[in-house]
């Protein structure tokens, strides 16, 4: 399979918690998108890689989020200290710019569940 | 504020007929358009791309429209098929490659 994995499928914690999530993006693509996706909603920006640097963070998001792409492969993103807010579908993408004119391949998403 | 608009409500098509969906946008001049299929539980499939010097684009039964004067994009499915009921994004681009979505329309094809 060469296309973009998420890990886990579903995620239940209380409220409180820390979570993380894994993203394994197509192994040749160089950038790396994290979106939050709610019921009823279009994928909503999160933050976006480029290699290993993080190039933007959207301005709604809390502190409280935290990505990471380690040597420019996969990437984790961490919520601390969960919210019942914070119940969504996470949703990875990666795209190869300059082609495409950034065609995004999404992984199956990690559906959050925050008790 | 940069918006897009998509049908909220579900469309519902006999099969077989043609499935129109419409997406508009104010306040944005996108150099290009995407349209993504949905299915419940999974991530957005990327389906066609339009850009701006474009006025159609085809692909399959599919066809997508790109009317830069009138701020929108239609998104036709021909001789649709039950398993084409799915939500149907549209993102537009802003600059180095980000893109803004659309809420979605829900298209039901009905046997």
């Amino acid at each position: 399979d060469t296309g973009v994995s998420q890990d886990p499928r579903h995620k239940i914690t209380k409220r409180g918690q820390n979570v993380t999530f894994r993203c394994d993006p197509i192994s040749e693509h160089n950038r790396l998108y994290w979106y939050r996706q709610t019921l009823g909603q279009g994928p909503e920006f999160l933050t976006y890689f480029q290699n290993e640097a993080q190039l933007e963070k959207s301005r709604l998001l809390s502190d409280r989020f935290s990505a990471e792409r380690p040597k420019g492969s996969f990437s984790t993103l961490e919520i601390q200290r969960t919210e019942q807010g914070d119940s969504a579908m996470y949703l990875c993408a990666s795209s190869f710019v300059n082609l495409e004119q950034g065609k995004l391949f999404f992984g199956s998403g990690t559906q959050l569940s925050v008790l | 504020s940069q918006k897009i608009e998509q049908n909220s409500e579900a469309l519902n098509i006999q099969e077989g007929k043609t499935a129109t969906l419409t997406c508009n946008y104010t306040n944005y001049s996108p150099a290009y358009l995407q349209w993504y299929r949905q299915d419940p539980g999974r991530g957005p499939v990327f389906l066609l791309l339009i850009r701006e010097n474009e006025k159609e684009k085809r692909k399959e039964r599919l066809k997508v429209t790109f009317d830069t004067t009138l701020k929108q994009s239609l998104f036709h499915i021909t001789a649709s098929q039950p398993a084409d009921s799915a939500t149907y994004l549209c993102a537009l681009d802003t600059s180095n490659y980000q893109l803004i979505w659309g809420a979605g329309t829900k298209l039901i094809i009905k046997p």
